[in-house]
């Protein structure tokens, strides 16, 4: 089946410890991204990626990394989290140059 | 990407056709219109796009205006399940996702 898989799907974790929360897709796609979702502010770009080595920051990559080695997967990295980034994360995929995206289940990441 | 207006929250009757609109004013000649939903927490789902003649697809049907200023994505027979926030995107068709932009959309609710 084809799908964006992403985990862990739930995370609580403290103020400062290092995670990664991976992204994996099956559909050959060029471009993945990541966003957060938090009340009231809707879906907001972290990083996104055209192709391997190629990323490039979305509307909020303070405080996150990514990595894009390999085709298929597109880990977001949080270095040092803290509270602010308690959220919910939501990979996505698709083909370079379509608008039709295919999103993974969503990551729910609370930094106490 | 043309702004996109559409109202905050509707309400519909379960087995009756849910019609959600979008104003999209400044539209170029090239920009399509794209819907997605999010069913609550869940990723986005991709519904179903068009440039200017009427699109129909096992989801939803997509009716444009010939000014192409505000279009209608029409759930036939709404049920329960299609309670979810409904996003309209313009987007140019071989932009890319990249800076894909969600915005509020509107929140259906289907009343049974």
């Amino acid at each position: 089946e084809a799908q964006v898989t992403q985990n862990p799907r739930y995370l609580i974790t403290v103020t400062g410890k290092k995670l990664t929360v991976t992204c994996s897709q099956n559909m050959n796609h060029e471009y993945m991204s990541w966003y957060r979702q938090d009340p009231g502010l809707g879906l907001r770009q972290i990083y996104y990626s055209m192709n391997v080595e190629v990323t490039d920051k979305g509307d909020v990559p303070e405080g996150y990394k990514v990595s894009r080695k390999e085709k298929r997967n597109f880990p977001l990295i949080l270095e040092s989290p803290s509270p602010n980034q308690t959220s919910l994360y939501f990979c996505a995929s698709t083909f370079s140059g379509a608008n039709v995206l295919t999103f993974g289940a969503g990551s729910r990441l609370t930094v106490l | 990407d043309a702004k996109t207006t559409q109202p905050t929250s509707m309400d519909c009757a379960e087995g009756r056709a849910a019609n959600l609109p979008c104003n999209h004013s400044t539209i170029s000649g090239n920009e399509y219109v794209y819907w997605y939903r999010q069913i609550h927490s869940q990723g986005p789902q991709y519904i179903i796009h068009g440039l200017k003649n009427n699109e129909t697809n096992e989801m939803a049907s997509l009716i444009i205006t010939e000014d192409r200023k505000s279009s209608t994505l029409i759930l036939p027979h709404a049920t329960l399940r299609d309670t979810a926030v409904y996003y309209c995107i313009v987007r140019v068709a071989l932009q890319g996702a990249q800076k894909l932009v969600f915005g509020q959309g509107t929140r259906l609710t289907i009343n049974p």
